[in-house]
């Protein structure tokens, strides 16, 4: 079965940083690009950050461009993500999720809270 | 960015009733439109891509159409496992944008 387990999430003050992780498992994940989604409480879904098979390549929505880096580890089939510098506004539920075809997202995660306040 | 707008924001439907759902970009995205369900507390579910073609596993009753800019997601009977929101994402270029979600509530 394919499986996504994301961790690290929790509350941390503005400023701060944040390591999540992402374990995959029932797949070859160092054939896949991988995507990490956040969504706000009550609110809709958001692209963060995508980073190619080998770790090579990445991209980054320009709300996080700067502050967050994601990475991977094919060895520990281990998907990052390094949040730095962290506001209000990056308080949501993030979902680490596989694409099928490069582009559709299937699975998803459980998905981690992180929660940014004082 | 590709600005993906969903109508309506919200329904309310029973049990057997048949409901459409549009989402409209914000220009062109050929065939690269996808589906998914959420429900409360759970992650998303992927139910149509590609605009009209069934993920593995996800019942006849969904079905997805269009092309360009204009999309649809039918349910043809609503069941009662079928209440949730559902959000649609375009993936022509990026930031692979989602639409804002449609909650789909019993009636």
């Amino acid at each position: 079965e394919v499986q996504l387990v994301e961790s690290g999430g929790g509350l941390v003050q503005p400023g701060g940083s944040l390591r999540l992780s992402c374990a995959a498992s029932g797949f070859t994940f160092s054939s896949y690009w991988m995507h990490w989604v956040r969504q706000a409480p009550g609110k809709g879904l958001v692209w963060v950050s995508r980073i190619n098979s080998d770790g090579s390549s990445t991209s980054y929505a320009d709300s996080v461009k700067g502050r967050f880096t994601i990475s991977r580890d094919n060895a520990k089939n281990t998907l990052y993500l390094q949040m730095n510098s962290l506001r209000a506004e990056d308080t949501a539920v993030y979902y680490c999720a596989r694409p099928v075809a490069r582009v559709w997202f299937d699975p998803w995660g459980q998905g981690t809270l992180v929660t940014v306040s004082s | 960015d590709i600005q993906m707008t969903q109508s309506p924001s919200s329904v309310s439907a029973s049990v057997g009733d048949r409901v459409t759902i549009t989402c409209r970009a914000s220009q062109g995205i050929s065939s690269w439109l996808a589906w998914y369900q959420q429900k409360p507390g759970k992650a998303p579910k992927l139910l149509i891509y590609a605009a009209s073609s069934l993920q593995s596993g996800v019942p006849s009753r969904f079905s997805g159409s269009g092309s360009g800019t204009d999309f649809t997601l039918t349910i043809s009977s609503l069941q009662p496992e079928d209440f949730a929101t559902y959000y649609c994402q375009q993936a022509n270029s990026f930031p692979h944008t989602f639409g804002q979600g449609t909650r789909l509530e019993i009636k």
